[in-house]
């Protein structure tokens, strides 16, 4: 299953309102995460199972969306947000990674 | 705490060999499902495969790109899990994490890394 994140790049301001897709290329289940990782670390699991929000995870993080179409979505963003973003599905084998969004500032 | 650590990095000739170790501390490893994900330099993230946990007996999956060349093993007594690298490429050149996978449907655990530089 590929998945495609859009867009690969964004630049936002502190406090934006900031929404990343991921398009799988057939329907998955809710196996689906999302990721953030900054330069030289291991990334940090942010959603899981579609929607699920990580224990610790700031409450304006949020993830959604069905079938081929998924999304997550910061409400406001914050000085420590900027950073990638990936998506990964667990859903069949091969576990696969969206490409990345890299977000930074404005 | 749940803490993975990785070791075992290094330079290689295209071709040759090498084995990773993660060592586990924090939890029970043969409860669990543990995974190997890569990451090229400046790239994204790729999955390599999979060991499954006791209850499933070990058994394991693998991407494409590494099938057959790659082999995951583990040592629960020892709190370690292994990749054992054979025929290695330039283009197995990464950071290796190793990773937890939880039974609630999330690698929510992941190691530092460990780079692997295949160059001649």
């Amino acid at each position: 299953i590929q998945l495609t994140q859009s867009p690969s790049f964004l630049s936002a301001s502190v406090g934006d309102r900031v929404t990343i897709t991921c398009r799988a290329s057939q329907g998955i289940t809710t196996y689906l995460a999302w990721y953030q990782q900054k330069p030289g670390k291991a990334p940090n699991l942010l959603v899981y199972r579609m929607s699920t929000l990580q224990s610790g995870v700031p409450s304006r993080f949020s993830g959604s969306g069905s079938g081929t179409e998924f999304t997550l979505t910061i409400s406001s963003l914050q000085p420590e947000d900027f950073a990638t973003y990936y998506c990964q599905q667990l859903d069949t084998y091969p576990l696969t990674f969206g490409g990345g969004t890299k977000v930074e500032i404005k | 705490e749940v803490q993975l650590v990785e070791s075992g990095g290094g330079l290689v000739q295209p071709g040759g060999s090498l084995s990773l170790s993660c060592a586990v501390s924090g939890i029970t490893l043969s409860d669990h499902h543990m995974d190997w994900v890569r990451q090229a330099p400046g790239k994204g993230l790729e999955w390599v495969g999979r060991s499954r946990n006791k209850a499933r007996s070990y058994t394991t999956e693998y991407a494409a790109s590494v099938k057959d060349r790659f082999t995951i093993s583990r040592d629960d007594s020892n709190n370690s899990l292994y990749l054992q690298m054979n025929s290695l490429k330039t283009e197995d050149t990464a950071v290796y994490y190793c990773v937890r996978y939880d039974s609630s449907g999330k690698d929510d655990c992941w190691g530092q890394g460990t780079l692997v530089t295949v160059s001649s």
